[in-house]
């Protein structure tokens, strides 16, 4: 069963910082490109990030591009975003999820931050 | 404002047949055969019904089609059921630049 559990949520300042984590099992997560999507309260979904098998390409949306740096680590089947110069517009639910070269096939059920001082 | 427009909100009875339309651009839907569904119930995390234009993952209805002609896409369900009552999202591929965009979501009610 394919199951991804995202952590690291919480509320922060703005222009303070956080670092979500997005723990992966029941699948071959070395062979996966993975994304980040979020959710602002009572709002869509907007793709965030994704990031190639190896790590050799990542994409940025431009409200997050400079702020934001997306990683992972294989050998730990874990995905990461760095969350810097974090804004009130910032604040959603983070969705982790497999894909991001056609379609996000399973996510995560999310961490939520919030920006607000 | 999303890049993808969806009518907010679409309703029907049990049995009956329901679209949902997503519009984009040539830049997104009109160019690329990457269109998704996503089923979301509120407090949940969003759901795969339809990838790659009309492709139904293992373990989702029949009932649940994918469709496109030129920059809009189509989702159908057929034969409502009240546990079909949730949001809809649909997502295109956008090019190198954009990557991913996301309709605003449509809200079903099964009447």
């Amino acid at each position: 069963e394919v199951q991804l559990v995202e952590s690291g949520g919480g509320l922060v300042q703005p222009g303070g910082s956080l670092r979500l984590s997005c723990a992966a099992s029941g699948f071959t997560f070395s062979n996966s490109w993975m994304s980040w999507v979020r959710q602002a309260p009572g709002k869509g979904l907007e793709w965030v990030a994704n990031i190639k098998q190896d790590g050799s390409e990542k994409n940025y949306v431009d409200s997050v591009k400079g702020r934001f740096t997306l990683s992972r680590d294989n050998a730990k089947n874990s995905l990461y975003l760095q969350l810097n110069s974090l804004r009130a517009e910032d604040t959603a639910v983070y969705y982790c999820a497999r894909g991001g070269s056609s379609h996000f096939s399973y996510w995560g059920q999310g961490t939520l931050v919030t920006v607000s001082s | 404002q999303s890049a993808l427009t969806q009518p907010a909100s679409v309703s029907g009875s049990p049995g009956q047949s329901i679209t949902i339309s997503c519009t984009g651009t040539s830049s997104d839907i009109g160019s690329y055969n990457l269109v998704s569904w996503y089923q979301q119930y509120p407090g949940k995390a969003p759901k795969l019904m339809i990838y790659e234009g009309s492709k139904r993952p293992s373990g989702v209805s029949n009932r649940f089609s994918g469709s496109k002609s030129g920059n809009t896409a189509s989702l159908t369900i057929s034969g409502l059921q009240a546990e079909d009552e949730a949001d809809y999202y649909c997502c295109s591929y956008a090019g190198s630049s954009t990557k991913w965009v996301f309709g605003g979501g449509t809200k079903l009610t099964v009447l």
